[in-house]
């Protein structure tokens, strides 16, 4: 079975640090990888994600992430993060299968002055 | 385009009420799924809907169900109310189908308190 595993429950950072969320996942199968951001009482927004092709696919607010097949992982990634960057983080594959993202448990991203 | 929509947004219930909850998808998207997270559990799968068809289900209990009707619009509905299902319930919509459907635009989430 698909499973995602985000190892850090939590990361504090200073602003303007750059910063990792590790995600890795275990498949058999070709993957869709994605990240999504959730912020406080809110619902999740599509960060990125990766179908195919390069294997490192970018944000529009300067985060990326980079597929790697033989580590199974797909680790986000941003090179100086803002204290608006603070909220949770989720790394998800989509299981053709069952029609349904399986997701990590969350890594949540704390940014400090 | 609006966004996928979730009414209400709060909700407190008392155990063994029965409650229902409401998704519209994204204009055009035509498969929905339900989510719930809890700080114990995590984000856990529902059960996903296209063409008013549940075509998958979670490892969830029967007084989970669900339904859409032909504009897309789904509901769920949870009967007889345990302190455990207190969480946010997140809808997500598609616009494609089947093995298609991996980009899902979540809404705000309702947020189901049982007292």
């Amino acid at each position: 079975a698909q499973s995602v595993t985000q190892l850090d429950s939590q990361v504090p950072v200073f602003e303007e640090a750059p910063v990792e969320l590790r995600c890795n996942y275990s498949s058999s199968v070709s993957v869709y990888l994605f990240w999504y951001v959730q912020y406080p009482n809110q619902g999740l927004q599509l960060l990125l994600k990766y179908l195919s092709g390069s294997t490192l696919v970018e944000s529009i607010n300067g985060f990326e992430a980079e597929f790697n097949k033989s580590q199974t992982s797909f680790h986000l990634r941003k090179p100086s993060v803002h204290i608006s960057d603070t909220a949770e983080y989720f790394c998800a594959v989509w299981m053709d299968s069952s029609y349904k993202l399986i997701f990590g448990s969350g890594t949540r991203l704390l940014v400090r002055p | 385009k609006a966004g996928v929509t979730q009414t209400p947004r709060y909700l407190i219930k008392t155990r063994g009420q029965q409650v229902t909850l409401s998704c519209s998808p994204i204009s055009g998207h035509r498969s929905v799924s339900w989510y719930q997270q809890t700080p114990g559990q995590g984000l856990q799968f529902l059960f996903e809907y296209f063409s008013e068809t549940q075509r998958n289900k979670g490892n969830f209990p029967g007084r989970f169900s669900g339904r859409q009707f032909s504009n897309s619009r789904s509901e769920m509905n949870v009967s007889t109310l345990e302190l455990g299902d207190s969480a946010l319930y997140l809808c997500a919509s598609s616009a494609r189908a089947g093995t298609g459907a991996y980009e899902q635009y979540f809404g705000p989430g309702t947020r189901l308190t049982v007292t």
